[in-house]
């Protein structure tokens, strides 16, 4: 059974452009979430989506959105880009209705000059 | 809200022995899960050991346990028989099981393993 798998593994943007991550969850799960972990710190939440809605979003600024696709694939945007949004983002999916761990993709590495 | 606290930044161990690594929460919710993941260096993030607030016993998975105690708000992993491999991030974290559906994580602890 495939993982969730994330692309780019690694994104260099300078300020003020914006990024596109991509994810994929393992096949049946409707959930995508995505977390930002800054370099030495915790894993930090920035959105929820099930069934192609934001279910919640942590306390992030609006120019962090995403979405999700029918088939529930999940893309994370960032605009206007800010030196401090350098970062692992990490995306993770589950089964919402089955309150088991999330599975965790190998994550993208934003890096902003 | 929901706060995980892990006051250990890093641990050394030797090899072959067992290690705690410490992890304690504070939740409003009436129901709740405790997860510990791995992070090695090459960053993705490996589900270790999962424990239910209602669980009457604690969680095993081969080397790893996990020493829950409900009254203490406290969630501590315990590896056995260290290995080098071992040796990465460890994350503890807690998620309601009603409403929001959000993984709340620690600050994680390094441990390294000596040979």
């Amino acid at each position: 059974e495939a993982g969730v798998t994330q692309s780019p593994t690694h994104l260099i943007k300078t300020r003020g452009q914006q990024a596109t991550l991509r994810c994929s969850p393992i096949s049946g799960h409707t959930s995508v979430y995505w977390y930002q972990q800054a370099l030495g710190l915790g894993l930090q939440f920035l959105l929820w989506y099930d069934e192609g809605e934001e279910r919640n979003r942590g306390n992030f600024p609006p120019r962090f959105s995403g979405r999700q696709f029918p088939n529930y694939s999940s893309e994370l945007n960032v605009n206007a880009l800010e030196l401090e949004d350098s970062a692992l983002y990490l995306c993770a999916s589950d089964d919402p209705t089955a309150y088991n761990e999330q599975f965790f993709g190998p994550g993208t590495r934003l890096t902003v000059l | 809200a929901q706060k995980i606290t892990q006051t250990q930044p890093g641990m050394f161990v030797q090899e072959k022995e067992a290690v705690t690594l410490d992890c304690t929460y504070d939740t409003s919710d009436p129901s709740y899960g405790l997860f510990w993941y791995k992070q090695p260096s090459s960053g993705e993030m490996i589900f270790l050991i999962y424990q239910g607030s209602y669980d009457q016993q604690n969680a095993t998975e081969g080397r790893y346990s996990l020493n829950f105690q409900k009254a203490r708000k406290s969630a501590n992993l315990v590896i056995s028989a260290s290995q080098l491999g071992d040796s990465a991030m460890y994350f503890c974290a807690m998620r309601g099981l009603q409403g929001a559906q959000k993984l709340v994580f620690g600050q994680g602890t390094r441990l390294t393993i000596n040979p």
